[in-house]
């Protein structure tokens, strides 16, 4: 079964506004992490985001949040205020049983457009 | 500091070949990760280090895969008799290890072609 489940092959913005990446997890442990990757076409995965399942409070790391809802298993993530070096791929990823330092399960990831 | 580092950047070889990728970590990193990403794909996990020692190699697709960190810093992935399917770009990563909120490094990756 699909672990992280990103809906949206590729999306354009509008510089200077808003965007949400959805993402959708399955797992049954109650511990677990969510990450949030960006990959540039230069081909580099770069740390965005982090939410453990037991943060009461939805991250946030400058320009982007997480829009973290536990209940509904989605973890998706907002971009505010684009811009054009925010073209890229981003990833969504879990890692379960936080007991140990452990794999991550990729979705299969968003392609961003920022358009001037 | 110095991130992950991978060489060569990119390795083209022939089918039935053997190659080695190589990953070195961030210093003072005792967890290193390996995942393959094919074409349009989120990365898959391969193999996971705790030091010297393989924690995790559930992801390795086969027995023509293997990976070494002999001194619990550099990594090298090897594949015997590479198949046109092997290729994609393998991706190395380190963390800390330990924490929950553990962050997974990663290098830029060797693409890896198989003619």
């Amino acid at each position: 079964a699909q672990k992280i489940t990103q809906t949206q092959p590729g999306m354009f913005v509008q510089e200077k506004e808003a965007v949400t990446l959805d993402c959708t997890y399955d797992t049954s442990d109650q511990s677990y992490g969510l990450f949030w990757y960006k990959q540039p076409s230069s081909g580099e995965m770069i740390f965005l985001i982090y939410q453990g399942s037991y943060d009461e409070q939805n991250a946030t790391e400058g320009r982007y949040s997480l829009n973290f809802q536990k209940a509904r298993k989605s973890a998706n993530l907002v971009i505010s205020a684009s811009q054009l070096g925010d073209s890229a791929m981003y990833f969504c990823a879990m890692r379960e049983g936080l007991q140990h330092d452990y794999k991550l399960s990729f979705g299969a990831g968003t392609t961003v457009t920022v358009r001037a | 500091g110095a991130g992950v580092s991978q060489t060569p950047s990119n390795k083209v070889t022939e089918k039935g070949k053997y190659v080695e990728l190589r990953c070195d970590p961030i210093s003072g990193h005792t967890a290193l990760y390996w995942y393959r990403q094919s074409l349009g794909q989120g990365p898959e996990f391969l193999i996971y280090f705790q030091g010297t020692g393989a924690a995790d190699d559930s992801g390795l697709p086969n027995d023509r895969f293997f990976a070494v960190r002999p001194e619990g810093s550099v990594s090298t992935l090897k594949i015997q008799r590479t198949e046109r399917g092997d290729s994609a770009v393998y991706l190395c990563a380190s963390s800390l290890g330990g924490l929950a909120s553990d962050t997974q490094y990663f290098g830029p990756g060797t693409r890896l072609t198989v003619l």
